[in-house]
């Protein structure tokens, strides 16, 4: 059965660096999504794409944050100078165009920062 | 406030027993998921539900739209149900996101 995948699994950073999340979404999915997970907090919304842009982002998604398809495959999360309080479960998730309510999410990456 | 609101946020049970999750929410929906989370992190879907009631198993979710709630049952419950079980809901007039309860961290004992 297809799936999402995440990579990598886990991601120790220093303060200030920039990371890179990645994502493969199912191979026919055309809309897809990062969500966040503090620890011990509720999943939240960062960012739906769709068609090469960005289609809808929340109050977290700053201008630390961008997303990018580079190629059939991928999408990706980007943060640029990353924060102790950007550790986190980072999960992507994809849609098919027909099915407008359901999404399929990966297992996750957890990101620490130090 | 919480768009999505669970209850109870801690649920103890021992094997065998019948567990009752609530989900409350304050908005137009066009859907609304279960999720099930366990330690690792990973999510996995459950159900999707518009209307009614559905059955995976010993797992039953129904939803009473009139009245903006929805229910998961476990029967016969295992340890292994042990996890975070997540409502999320996806709103009528939003397009493009869930909006996430805070979850039920269900432990079943042996």
């Amino acid at each position: 059965e297809p799936e999402v995948t995440q990579t990598p699994s886990h991601q120790v950073t220093q303060m200030g660096q920039e990371v890179i999340l990645r994502c493969v979404p199912i191979s026919n999915h055309l809309y897809f999504y990062w969500y966040r997970q503090i620890l011990g907090q509720k999943v939240e919304f960062l960012v739906s794409f769709y068609n090469n842009e960005i289609s809808e982002k929340s109050e977290i998604f700053d201008d630390q944050f961008s997303v990018e398809r580079p190629d059939g495959s991928n999408f990706t999360l980007k943060i640029r100078s990353t924060k102790l309080e950007d550790s986190a479960m980072y999960f992507c998730a994809s849609r098919s165009f027909n099915s407008y309510n359901e999404q399929f999410f990966g297992p996750g990456t957890r990101l620490t920062v130090l | 406030k919480n768009e999505v609101e669970q209850s109870p946020q801690n649920l103890t049970a021992q094997e065998g027993e019948f567990i009752t999750i609530n989900c409350s929410y304050s908005v137009g929906i066009s859907a609304l998921h279960w999720l099930q989370q366990h330690p690792g992190g990973g999510i996995v879907s459950l159900f999707m539900l518009s209307s009614g009631k559905k059955k995976h198993g010993r797992l039953i979710a129904t939803i009473n739209i009139q009245e903006k709630h929805s229910s998961l049952h476990i029967t016969a419950s295992h340890p292994r149900d042990s996890a975070v079980y997540i409502c999320a809901v996806f709103r009528s007039n939003t397009g493009n996101q869930f909006y996430f309860g805070t979850g039920t961290s269900l432990t079943v004992i042996p």
